[in-house]
């Protein structure tokens, strides 16, 4: 079974159009975030959710938007996609106890905006 | 937040040990360093963490000195499939797990 799963794994859309990934743990885990990896390699983390409440958003466009049906769940809604969200979206996932521990990642979903 | 740097690329050959220092001079009482393998088309994979001295794992140790203003992963006998991207993250809360660019390391035959 994966840990942590992400569909779709590519995802090839126009400009402007509105777009989703999901996210699904069977970890168990309290505490689930997304990151965004550039073609520089960096991986920058965009929200964290812990037990569905957002507890990290970092400087991202409001057109990014994630949901949290319940913690085994992490979803990304993006709203009129821009040429520059092209990246490539993981999910991980964490037990959080007095640091963050060890994280999980997915596979990754590779986003090409055209 | 504990800034970390790395090499940006490094190469071994086959059966060698590689050490990648990662430096970390800003690094807090509550921080934690941790260091995860990365293989193309695939996300992150932890590796090992430690708080100070020395930690060994199956796969690989992690040397920190005593002021921890820097770490270094022990690969030992590196193999081809040990080709990728190594990660060094300093954390001490959910909300400083951004990761810099990485060490690229290419084991040669």
């Amino acid at each position: 079974d994966t840990a942590v799963s992400q569909t779709p794994k590519y995802l090839v859309t126009q400009m402007g159009n509105d777009k989703s990934i999901k996210c699904e743990q069977n970890l168990g885990h309290d505490t689930m975030y997304w990151y965004k990896q550039d073609s520089k390699k960096f991986l920058k983390i965009m929200f964290s959710y812990n037990n569905k409440e957002l507890i990290i958003n970092e400087t991202v466009p409001n057109r990014f938007s994630p949901k949290s049906p319940d913690k085994a769940h992490l979803n990304l809604h993006i709203n009129s996609l821009e040429l520059g969200d092209s990246a490539v979206y993981f999910c991980a996932s964490s037990q959080t106890g007095t640091h963050a521990g060890e994280l999980f990642f997915g596979e990754g979903s590779r986003l090409t905006v055209l | 937040l504990a800034k970390t740097t790395q090499p940006i690329s490094m190469d071994s050959y086959e059966g060698q040990e590689v050490n990648i220092t990662c430096s970390h001079n800003n690094i807090a009482t509550n921080d934690y360093i941790t260091w995860y393998q990365q293989f193309p088309s695939q996300g992150p994979r932890f590796i090992i963490q430690g708080y100070k001295t020395k930690v060994t794992n199956e796969v690989a140790s992690l040397f920190i000195p005593a002021d921890r203003k820097s770490s270094t992963l022990s690969l030992p006998r590196v193999s081809l499939s040990d080709t990728a991207v190594y990660y060094c993250l300093v954390e001490g809360s959910a909300r400083q797990l951004t990761f810099g660019s990485g060490t690229q390391l290419t084991v040669l035959p």
